[in-house]
């Protein structure tokens, strides 16, 4: 079954303590993608990458890392959260080649950052 | 990407068609149009997609007018689960290079009444 795993799926933290938000996907996609859902703004793109080693910024990078060593697993990283980066995120997925391939989601990790 | 414009909200009940209106009418020429909706506690979910010609699949119909500039996703038997948000989203294959950043507007919120 095709999975984009997502962990943790909730978090709770404080202002600076540097956390990882894993994304794994077992379909061997070569495009990940990672989005933050706030109320009234709807999803925004953070960071994508179209392939191991290949990232770019989105729309709203500011605070955030990315990694892309295996074409499996696209964590993001925030070095050191503030209270602003507390949203719901999720990881995306898609295939490359045809153009059309539908993207494939995560269930989301809600963070809490006081 | 060009913009479009989908009712807030919706209601139906269990078991009738329920026909999701989306207008876009400054499309081009290259532009699809996606459906993804987003189920309670979950991560968008890809529905069905097309350019000019109306398309099935085994979750829903897209109507496509003849001049492009209005769609309907068309859930042929609603039920409970199909409570969500429904998004219509227009992909130029022309822009954003290689980024399949999905822009994502407020989306119509679909009630199922049992």
């Amino acid at each position: 079954e095709a999975q984009v795993t997502q962990n943790p799926r909730y978090l709770i933290t404080v202002t600076g303590k540097k956390l990882t938000v894993t994304c794994s996907q077992n379909m061997n996609h070569e495009y990940m993608s990672w989005y933050r859902q706030d109320p009234g703004l709807g999803l925004r793109q953070i960071y994508y990458s179209m392939n191991v080693e290949v990232t770019d910024k989105g729309d709203v990078p500011e605070g955030y890392k990315v990694s892309r060593k295996e074409k499996r697993n696209f964590p993001l990283i925030l070095e050191s959260p503030s209270p602003n980066q507390t949203s719901l995120y999720f990881c995306a997925t898609r295939s490359g080649g045809r153009w059309n391939q539908p993207q494939h989601f995560g269930d989301g990790t809600r963070l809490s950052i006081l | 990407d060009a913009k479009t414009t989908q009712p807030n909200s919706m209601e139906s009940n269990e078991e009738e068609p329920v026909h999701l209106p989306c207008n876009h009418s400054t499309i081009s020429g290259t532009d699809y149009i996606h459906w993804y909706r987003q189920l309670p506690s979950q991560g968008p979910e890809y529905v069905i997609h097309g350019l000019t010609s109306n398309v099935n699949n085994r979750m829903a119909s897209l109507a496509i007018a003849e001049d492009r500039k209005s769609s309907t996703l068309i859930l042929h038997r609603a039920t409970l689960r199909d409570a969500a948000v429904y998004y219509c989203i227009l992909r130029d294959t022309n822009s954003g290079g290689s980024n399949y950043k999905l822009t994502f507007g407020k989306g119509t919120l679909l009630t199922v009444n049992p």
